[in-house]
């Protein structure tokens, strides 16, 4: 099971939108809306922001939105903010032979 | 608010067994329909997902990696752990332990831990 596809790196200036794709197969980002999103900062753990998609966890700002389209999922950010300055990864189900596949990261940096 | 925190040997020698506890606080790590798992990230790389245990004892690992993982839990201690056999420098990461749900299948996370494989 091959990592998913993001791009290696996406910039933007504050106060603009940025969105972050992430492609799959039909075997997972395209079989089930269980795509979800985490962001790392240097040294530090993952932290969740999206969930099943388009699902928001309690606490995680509403800039942060997820949707999918066939095999392709994205992450977008909107009022992009200093703090927002990460690394971002996907993380989709895969069937029960392989589970979860992460994506390959993509490197947010605020301009 | 759950917390979860890793802990073993930072040091394995090469062909020997990696072993991490992942003790779970702030609440029991049988209560909801949770499982557990872990995840590594060598450095300066992405996220890789080892495997995950249901509290039932219940197991999934990636295919990947499956001949060499061992994924346990003790409920009466909170804790559940990871062992990784004939290790190799390619087993060098940071290793996190995870909850999960349906839905959202690593919602906290551990603070990690760095094993290095060297001699």
């Amino acid at each position: 099971q091959s990592a998913l596809t993001q791009p290696a790196s996406v910039s933007g200036s504050p106060g603009q939108s940025i969105t972050i794709s992430c492609t799959g197969t039909s075997s997972d980002v395209g079989s089930y809306n269980l795509v979800s999103w985490y962001q790392q900062h240097p040294g530090k753990a993952p932290k969740l922001m999206i969930y099943e998609v388009s699902k928001r966890p309690s606490g995680v700002s509403n800039r942060f939105s997820g949707s999918k389209s066939g095999n392709t999922a994205s992450l977008t950010i909107s009022g992009l903010q200093a703090e927002d300055e990460a690394d971002y990864y996907c993380c989709s189900y895969a069937g029960s032979s392989t589970n979860y596949v992460f994506g390959t990261g993509t490197k947010v940096t605020v301009l | 608010q759950v917390q979860l925190q890793e802990s073993g040997p930072g040091l394995v020698k090469p062909s020997q067994t990696l072993s991490l506890t992942c003790t779970v606080s702030g609440g029991s790590i049988s209560s909801g329909s949770y499982y557990w798992s872990w995840i590594r990230q060598p450095a300066g790389k992405g996220l890789e997902w080892i495997g995950r245990i249901y509290t039932s004892g219940s197991t999934n690992y990636n295919p990947s990696l499956k001949s060499r993982v061992t994924i346990s839990v003790d409920t009466s201690k909170n804790q559940f752990s990871l062992k990784l056999s004939s290790v190799t420098a390619a087993d060098t990461a940071v290793y996190y332990c995870a909850r999960g749900h349906y839905g959202a299948p690593f919602d906290y996370w551990g603070q990690g831990t760095l094993v290095t494989v060297s001699s």
